[in-house]
């Protein structure tokens, strides 16, 4: 079964902590993306990768960074953590005519 | 740039009873039309697409949609609502390149008994 693995079900952040948010996937696909889930605003989509070292910015890149070095893997960096990046994060990867698949989410909490 | 407007947040149904749940969309070119669903404490999955061809889409768990190009629509139904249909759904439209998607805000379901 294909798989979209989110290092972390829950996290609890500092603000002002660098925080790593880990996503993999083993479908070899091109396209990963980061979004986040907040209640009444749905996803918001905050960088994709179409290639390795290759990125773009979503709709809402501000105070957020990505890495990916592998294929297969797609890192989202916080680079000073603050309490309304309090947020579920979603990771994604897309193969052939837009088919997603998505991780189960890492809930992160700044405090 | 593409938009997705899911006017209704929350519904309520009695289990048995027919679902629609509304989704429309602002998009220069023809869409790519999806709809998602999400279990409580679950990732997203997908129920259903449109890229072009019959308006009618029929997906998993019962669900079909249909698009309607003159409306912008693309609202997501089922006959007979089951109590584990109890989700939010999320009406996504696709665009240009790299598989990017824009997601409405979701429309939360309830099924009572």
């Amino acid at each position: 079964d294909v798989k979209v693995t989110q290092s972390s079900r829950y996290l609890v952040k500092r603000t002002g902590e660098k925080v790593f948010l880990e996503c993999v996937q083993d479908m070899d696909h091109e396209n990963m993306f980061w979004y986040r889930q907040d209640p009444g605003l749905g996803l918001r989509l905050i960088y994709f990768s179409y290639d390795v070292k290759m990125k773009e910015k979503g709709d809402i890149p501000e105070g957020y960074s990505v890495s990916r070095e592998k294929k297969e893997r797609f890192s989202l960096i916080l680079e000073s953590a603050s309490t309304n990046q309090t947020s579920m994060y979603l990771c994604a990867s897309a193969g052939q005519n837009y088919g997603y698949t998505f991780g189960s989410g890492t809930r992160l909490t700044v405090v | 740039a593409q938009s997705v407007t899911q006017p209704d947040i929350h519904i309520t149904v009695s289990e048995g009873a027919s679902l629609e749940l509304r989704c429309n969309y602002s998009y220069g070119a023809t869409p790519y039309l999806f709809w998602y669903v999400q279990s409580p404490g679950q990732g997203l999955q997908l129920l259903l697409k449109y890229f072009s061809g019959d308006t009618l889409v029929q997906g998993i768990k019962g669900f079909e949609a249909e698009f309607k190009r003159s409306q912008s629509s693309f609202n997501l139904r089922k006959p007979s609502v089951h109590w584990s249909d109890a989700a939010e759904y999320f009406c996504a439209v696709g665009s240009g390149g790299y598989q990017k998607v824009t997601f409405g805000i979701g429309t939360k379901l309830q099924v009572i008994p």
